[in-house]
């Protein structure tokens, strides 16, 4: 299961365009690079999933460059509602590994500023 | 659909107590993860089950234990509640359990040990 690196914390007024980068340097052929959104006291959310180029859907985009070592997730116009914990994961959606739990790592606290 | 559900939401126990915890995934869904979040080491896999084999365990004492009945439904207990183990327990499903596939996550359970 390929590492992710991520930054710790981010601020944004409302209204700005947030993107907040992933590095998975060790991803494998077969993974593909997945978002999720936690609200405090909440579990986490799926937010959108991708594995090259570019997926957009109704709340983010997903930009993966073409050698796939990182991706950004861009929240366009954030309000303060997106201040949340946003957390990068990588994987195959099939492959188990016995010895590699899912990790979900610290995350990315961001919080939108009135 | 319905989504993950978990009973209770809120518990409280004193120290010594052992607690059970229950889950109900996803119809559908064969795989089940738990989760423990505390502020100070964020979210941490406890073990995951698919048809009612416990496939993998995070690193926890085995005061930690769980099951999965064959409808999926799956059940965590806790044996000798520590003042520790105050946090927010989370549940989460998805249809085969790898480690790119969308993990669906219920509201947790909120656990305080006096």
């Amino acid at each position: 299961l390929a590492k992710t690196t991520q930054p710790i914390s981010m601020d944004s007024y409302e209204g700005q365009e947030v993107n907040i980068t992933c590095s998975h340097n060790n991803i494998a052929t077969n993974d593909y690079i997945t978002w999720y959104q936690q609200f405090p006291s909440q579990g986490p959310r799926f937010i959108i999933q991708g594995y090259k180029t570019k997926v957009t859907n109704e709340v983010a985009s997903l930009f993966i460059p073409a050698d796939r070592k990182s991706s950004t997730l861009s929240l366009p116009r954030v309000s303060l509602s997106d201040t949340a914990v946003y957390y990068c994961l990588v994987g195959d959606f099939l492959s188990y590994s016995g010895n590699t739990p899912l990790v979900f790592g610290k995350g990315t606290r961001l919080s939108v500023i009135a | 659909k319905a989504g993950v559900t978990q009973t209770p939401r809120y518990l409280i126990k004193t120290r010594g107590q052992q607690v059970t915890l229950s889950c109900s995934p996803i119809s559908g869904h064969r795989s089940v993860s738990w989760y423990q979040q505390t502020p100070g080491q964020g979210l941490q896999f406890l073990f995951e089950y698919f048809s009612e084999t416990q496939r993998n365990k995070g690193n926890f004492p085995g005061r930690f234990s769980g099951r999965q009945f064959s409808n999926s439904r799956s059940e965590m207990n806790v044996s000798t509640l520590e003042l520790g183990d105050s946090a927010l327990y989370l549940c989460a499903s998805s249809p085969f359990g790898g480690t790119g596939d969308t993990q669906y996550f219920g509201p947790g359970t909120r656990l305080t040990v006096l």
